[in-house]
């Protein structure tokens, strides 16, 4: 277990609907990242945010959108879904520094339909 | 920016044979570098890291991996494999005095067949 709670496990939703993937982090960790993995583009940075603030940004779309509140959870947001938004979202948290490795949840499906 | 390469796609090896899985990465700053391994429905587990010092690093479930500078890889290996190393491993860099985000490797498809 890594302490890095992801939820919903799964989502299935409509084509133009939004929908919220929630993250919590391991307890101390203050940074927190979003990845996106699929069969045909890997394992994508989207965002990093560190202590509330953003600190890096990938490879996001304009209809994604990402935060983090003052009890250190995170939320990404995904709107006007497609189907090619289908994939697998991890989140990971680290503490901030010197190569502090990332630990990953258990991710969350998406599947637009 | 960096770029990681893991050479091979697919890997199959019979159990208790040796396995090497290769990477190699691109950047023109420091990097440190990482072993992720993501088994079926999971999410990825960290291996092994190499921050500095000591070329050879050892990490969790017996395997090991060896940063070359020169040749700017990182592979990883093990000496004898068992069934339930079937899994799929990531290879990773992140840059020194940067962001801590992850660069990843396409990833290497182990299977370890009886």
């Amino acid at each position: 277990d890594s302490g890095v709670t992801q939820t919903p496990k799964h989502l299935i939703t409509a084509t133009g609907q939004r929908v919220t993937l929630r993250c919590s982090p391991r307890s101390g960790d203050l940074s927190v990242y979003w990845y996106q993995q699929s069969l045909d583009q890997g394992l994508q940075f989207l965002i990093q945010y560190y202590n509330g603030e953003e600190r890096a940004k990938g490879n996001i779309l304009e209809r994604f959108s990402a935060q983090q509140f003052p009890d250190l959870h995170s939320e990404l947001n995904l709107s006007s879904l497609e189907l090619g938004d289908s994939a697998l979202y991890f989140c990971a948290s680290s503490v901030s520094g010197g190569g502090s490795p990332l630990h990953f949840g258990n991710g969350t499906r998406l599947t637009v339909t | 920016a960096q770029s990681v390469t893991q050479l091979d796609s697919q890997v199959p090896v019979f159990e208790e044979a040796p396995v090497e899985l290769r990477c190699n990465y691109s950047s023109s700053v420091s990097v440190y570098l990482f072993w992720y391994v993501q088994y079926p429905n999971q999410g990825l587990q960290l291996l092994l890291k190499y921050l500095s010092g000591s070329t050879l690093v050892k990490g969790i479930n017996g395997f090991e991996a060896e940063f070359n500078k020169s040749q700017t890889s990182f592979h990883l290996r093990k000496p004898s494999v068992h069934i339930s190393d079937t899994a799929e491993y990531f290879c990773a860099v992140s840059t020194q005095g940067g962001s801590e985000k992850l660069v990843f490797g396409k990833g290497t498809k182990l299977t370890v067949n009886p």
